[in-house]
């Protein structure tokens, strides 16, 4: 089974609105990652936050990851209609070697 | 460096047949990755190489299927007697990881292979 799974399945908004993907995960990490995937393309990275860390920015994203709870958020604020992706998390557990991808948020920005 | 790249973009097969996608990761990183994803699903993980080394293979990985990364540079991935479950996105991905800090610093993808089988 998939170590990570998003919250919601399925995201509409519109554009300015912000919009927050959760993930949860269930044995401990040391680090989660966030990706995007356009539609039939390969997944670009985003950002990586490490178990020691609680928050992270990167322009308009903003990552938090609260390891009590087994769980992660990605906010992208003033959403772009270029924003409408696939968003997924992924976690690397120790000595695990790779990473383990959730099923993914379909985020939709309307223009 | 250009990134991640896979060949073919696409391939229709007939059941039956073999396969076979390559990877060129990027030079500087040590690892390499191999995932598959349906439509709709997230990346399951198949198999990975440090350097030259296979590290891991999914049980996902039937014996009709083989990767190899020789000297450790581009990989190859092959399948064996296609059948029409094997149609999916093949994903490639390579990264740094950090021996010293057991670390990795998260995954560069290709655009992916896309396989038909019918």
């Amino acid at each position: 089974s998939q170590q990570g799974e998003e919250d919601p399945q399925a995201l509409s908004i519109q554009e300015g609105e912000n919009a927050t993907m959760n993930c949860s995960y269930k044995t401990s990490i040391n680090n989660l990652q966030w990706y995007r995937q356009n539609s039939g393309r390969g997944l670009v990275h985003l950002i990586l936050i490490r178990s020691n860390e609680r928050e992270k920015h990167s322009g308009r994203l903003r990552v938090t990851l609260d390891t009590s709870k087994k769980s992660s958020s990605l906010l992208i604020t003033a959403s772009r209609a270029a924003d409408t992706a696939s968003y997924f998390c992924a976690t690397d557990r120790a000595n695990a070697g790779k990473s383990t991808f959730g099923d993914g948020t379909t985020l939709t920005v309307k223009p | 460096d250009t990134g991640v790249s896979q060949d073919p973009r696409h391939k229709i097969t007939k059941r039956g047949q073999n396969v076979t996608f390559r990877c060129d990761p990027i030079s500087e990183h040590n690892r390499l990755y191999w995932y598959r994803q349906t439509l709709g699903q997230g990346p399951e993980f198949l198999t990975y190489f440090q350097n030259e080394a296979q590290l891991e293979k999914s049980r996902l990985l039937s014996d009709r299927f083989s990767a190899e990364r020789p000297k450790g540079s581009f990989s190859t991935l092959e399948i064996q007697r296609t059948e029409q479950g094997d149609s999916a996105m093949y994903l490639c991905a390579s990264s740094h990881f950090s021996n010293s800090l057991a670390a990795n610093y998260g995954y560069t993808f290709g655009s992916g292979t896309r396989l038909t089988v019918v």
